[in-house]
């Protein structure tokens, strides 16, 4: 069965200093991996997302994720955080097991916290 | 184009009352998810149609029902409000495939009293 490990579940960086989200994932087969954003009382926002393609994947905001099979991780980066980047950030897979729903499965969540 | 459109925002139910959540999809997008996100965690899934034709189901029990119309969008029917039913209640989209990236709505914040 396939599941995301997000390994912090509060992070905090002084603006313009470098973010890293940490996600570790367990699947039986090539996984699919996202990662979104959830600013306070809004929907989900999708940052980026892996599907087997280049292991270093770009997303919006200057945000990036590697995928590392050898890890099982895919780590979310930037350079350098804003204040607009806080928020609640999900490490997701999608279920590509046998039913082949495509369901989204979301880890427990990490808030980052941006200080001025 | 417009993006996923949840309605209402916000409800107040009472325990043990009904509701019915409405979802509309992404133009061209004919696939719909239904997921649940209580404070402090991470969405989990009760729903996936395609085609009106109910795809998958997460672990919810029985008094969480939900359809797809002909346009594609979808209502999510709760019945027997639990005051642990309060949550977020996301609706997602995408194309069709599996393989594509699901597109979220805004959400509807029920709240049972």
């Amino acid at each position: 069965a396939q599941s995301v490990t997000q390994l912090d579940s509060h992070v905090s960086v002084s603006e313009g200093t470098p973010v890293l989200l940490r996600c570790n994932y367990s699947s039986s087969y090539s996984p699919s991996l996202f990662w979104y954003v959830q600013h306070p009382n809004k929907g989900l926002q999708l940052l980026l997302k892996y599907t087997s393609a280049a292991t270093l994947v770009k997303g919006i905001n200057g945000f990036e994720a590697e995928f590392k099979k050898s890890e099982t991780s895919f780590h979310l980066t930037k350079p350098s955080a804003h204040m607009s980047d806080a928020a609640e950030y999900f490490c997701v897979v999608s279920d590509r097991g046998s039913s082949n729903t495509g369901k989204l499965i979301f880890g427990q969540g990490t808030t980052l916290q941006v200080k001025p | 184009d417009a993006g996923v459109t949840q309605s209402p925002t916000h409800l107040i139910k009472t325990r043990g009352q009904q509701v019915t959540l409405r979802c509309s999809p992404i133009s061209g997008h004919k696939s719909v998810s239904w997921y649940q996100q209580v404070l402090g965690q991470g969405p989990q899934f009760i729903f996936q149609y395609y085609e009106k034709e109910e795809r998958g189901r997460g672990n919810f029990p029985d008094r969480f029902s939900a359809r797809q119309f002909p346009n594609y969008s979808s209502e999510l029917n709760v019945n027997a409000l639990l005051l642990g039913d309060s949550a977020l209640y996301l609706c997602a989209s995408r194309t069709g495939t599996s393989t594509d990236t699901q597109y979220f709505g805004p959400g509807t914040r029920l709240t049972v009293l």
